[in-house]
């Protein structure tokens, strides 16, 4: 079955890294994806990988896969006050109906200055 | 710019009411998702559909049904509201995994 598992809080100073983790159990996931979802407001696509990459770059965010762990993370580069939001991630799987997404907990990143 | 709008941010409603949700994206999708996001649980697929006037159940359809009656319109139905649907609702729109999201409708049921 599809089970996707974050931490529910992290804590970063501002400007130190954040990193972000995200286990899933589908070894047969197509795309993995990054969603931020800031106070009040919807999800956003921030970034996704390829299941056959092992790492993604974009400015300040650097995606990591293990696939051989079911192991994603999302680094944030000199975090700032605008990078506290609840971060999902989510995976697709192939077939019909891999337009569904199965998303995470989130994790609730909180900036201390 | 890209557009899923909720017709309602904050909705209070009675239990064994009938609530609507209504959802319009103007991005010509042919799938759109609508979502129910509770702490600790993450998001929720309650329905999907893939084109006008076709569904598909999620994970947690019970007591939810759907209509898409024109391509840019899905509406989410609660037939009798019960206090364990309270919740916030999310509606998205998109194409393989990348998905747009309206800004939440959060219902209260009393």
């Amino acid at each position: 079955g599809e089970d996707v598992e974050q931490s529910l809080f992290l804590s970063v100073r501002e400007g130190d890294s954040s990193v972000i983790n995200c286990t899933y159990t589908d070894s047969s996931s197509t795309y993995l994806y990054w969603y931020k979802q800031e106070p009040g407001a919807g999800l956003q696509l921030l970034t996704y990988i390829f299941s056959n990459m092992d790492m993604k770059q974009d400015q300040r965010l650097t995606v990591l896969l293990n696939k051989k762990d079911k192991h994603l993370s999302l680094r944030i580069a000199d975090t700032q006050t605008g990078d506290s939001a609840i971060y999902f991630c989510a995976e697709t799987l192939p077939g019909f109906g891999n337009e569904k997404l199965t998303f995470g907990t989130g994790t609730r990143l909180t900036i201390i200055p | 710019d890209v557009k899923v709008t909720q017709s309602s941010r904050y909705l209070v409603k009675r239990t064994g009411e009938k609530v609507f949700l209504e959802c319009v994206q103007d991005m010509d999708h042919e799938n759109m998702f609508w979502y129910r996001q509770d702490p600790g649980l993450g998001l929720r697929l309650i329905y999907f559909s893939y084109d006008v006037k076709m569904k598909e159940k999620g994970d947690i359809p019970e007591g939810y049904s759907v209509s898409r009656e024109k391509k840019e319109r899905f509406s989410l139905i609660l037939e009798s509201a019960s206090t364990n649907q309270t919740s916030m609702y999310l509606c998205a729109s998109g194409l393989f995994g990348i998905q747009y999201f309206g800004a939440g409708t959060r219902l209260s049921v009393l």
